[in-house]
């Protein structure tokens, strides 16, 4: 079983509709991000939480919101989708007492369209 | 903050060597990642420098100066499998996230 789970995996809605994607893990780390990812722009990320009463803004936090429900869970809301919102979206996790510090675990990735 | 630059694309050949160069500018030097990434799949870990040198692991090497804000990923005995991109990450300041470059797609050809 994956480590880092995300869900759904693909997505087409409207423009205007409210969207959540979900990131859920069973690796116990503490730390959890959430990206998107553009062709030529790279990994960009969203938001991050260091722990479930933590919550940060990341480079283009505009237009997302996110909730974290319990140690293992992190979902990322669309409040009301526009077109270029549509990207590949990551979570990811780390731990800096597991790997070499830093080092974060992906999920496969939610392809979002926003039509 | 923090900026990598690496070239966009490279096309190499099956069995021969390439190296994908990342030049970095960080306010706390914390490490370097390399990250690989085929196309509409996650990111998987590849390696980590923290200190100068080499640090080889199977067909895969990564450098690391310090001082020059430089570091390359050399694969060895290129294999079809390869294709993909490969991300040069840098932790941000405060050692919050990571940093990631833009990648470098490499293609293998026969």
């Amino acid at each position: 079983d994956a480590d880092v789970t995300q869900t759904p995996r693909n997505r087409i809605t409207k423009t205007g509709k409210r969207i959540m994607l979900e990131c859920s893990q069973t690796k116990g780390h503490d730390r959890m991000y959430w990206y998107r990812q553009d062709p030529g722009l790279g990994l960009r990320l969203i938001y991050y939480s260091f722990d479930v009463k933590d919550i940060n803004k990341g480079e283009i936090s505009d237009g997302y919101s996110v909730s974290r429900q319990a140690q293992a869970k992190f979902s990322l809301s669309l409040e009301s989708a526009i077109p270029n919102q549509t990207a590949l979206y990551f979570c990811a996790t780390s731990d800096l007492g597991q790997g070499f510090g830093n080092e974060q675990f992906f999920g496969p990735g939610t392809r979002l369209t926003v039509l | 903050g923090q900026n990598i630059d690496q070239p966009t694309e490279m096309t190499a050949t099956e069995g021969a060597i390439v190296q994908i160069n990342c030049t970095y500018q960080t306010s706390g030097f914390n490490g370097l990642f390399w990250y690989q990434q085929h196309a509409g799949e996650a990111p998987t870990f590849l390696s980590y420098n923290v200190l100068d040198g080499l640090e080889e692991k199977g067909r895969f090497s990564s450098f690391l100066s310090r001082s020059k804000g430089y570091s390359y990923l050399l694969l060895k005995e290129l294999q079809m499998k390869d294709s993909a991109s490969y991300l040069c990450a840098v932790p941000s300041t405060g050692a919050n996230n990571l940093f990631f470059g833009t990648g470098t797609r490499l293609t293998v050809i026969p």
